[in-house]
């Protein structure tokens, strides 16, 4: 069936950076979109930004620019997302979502991973 | 960013009852929402998509209406599974924003 499986929880310092994989299984890794959001304990759900499969290309929230890097590589079927610059505000369970639509983006996530915890504290 | 707004942001409902929930957005985003259930320690579930579209394996009783600014997420007939957190999601503006979520709590 159908799987993203994420990496496991991090514990990073302010400042420092994250890296989050995304390894997905039980369909074509190149025809769907990858979504990375995010949640804080308690509040709701953020989008962080996308990543296109085939192509690389990555489009990413406004709020994210400058510290978030989403990256692919097609040979083990893995996504990653980066994010630096930690601060306190950025302790957060980190999700993959995959788009529902094969072959192009409809922002609608149809399989998500089971979340990455990323804990920022000095 | 287009904010979308939960209410009620908890409900509680016995099993068997019929219940709508709300999610009303700071913009038009068309037909362009998408409904979820959150469970604990679960990945999220895509429930309706396109406001009104129900997802392949969904129960039909789940269903989706609006357009525009207001929608709603109706479970005709609660069943012990059901009772969980729902959130809506809109897919027409970047970037996509999700609502604050409805615990659906057993009374």
């Amino acid at each position: 069936q159908v799987q993203l499986v994420q990496s496991g929880a991090e514990v990073k310092k302010p400042g420092a950076s994250v890296q989050v994989s995304c390894k997905a299984s039980g369909y074509t890794f190149i025809h769907y979109y990858l979504h990375w959001v995010r949640q804080v304990t308690g509040q709701g759900f953020e989008w962080i930004g996308w990543i296109n499969p085939i192509t690389g290309a990555t489009i990413y929230a406004q709020k994210f620019q400058g510290r978030v890097t989403m990256t692919r590589d097609t040979s083990i079927n893995t996504a990653f997302m980066d994010l630096s610059s930690l601060r306190s505000d950025d302790t957060a369970v980190y999700y993959c979502a995959r788009d529902y639509a094969f072959g192009r983006r409809k922002n609608y996530f149809d399989t998500w991973g089971r979340g990455t915890l990323v804990i920022v504290s000095s | 960013d287009i904010q979308m707004t939960q209410s009620p942001s908890s409900v509680s409902a016995s099993v068997g009852d019929r219940v709508t929930i709300s999610c009303r957005a700071t913009q038009d985003i068309s037909s362009s929402l998408a409904w979820y259930q959150e469970k604990p320690g679960n990945a999220p579930k895509l429930l309706i998509y396109a406001a009104s579209s129900l997802h392949s394996g969904v129960p039909s009783r789940f269903s989706g209406g609006g357009s525009g600014t207001n929608f709603t997420l109706t479970i005709s007939s609660l069943l012990p599974e059901d009772f969980a957190t729902y959130f809506c999601q809109q897919a027409n503006t970047f970037p996509y924003t999700f609502g604050q979520g409805t615990k659906l709590e057993l009374k």
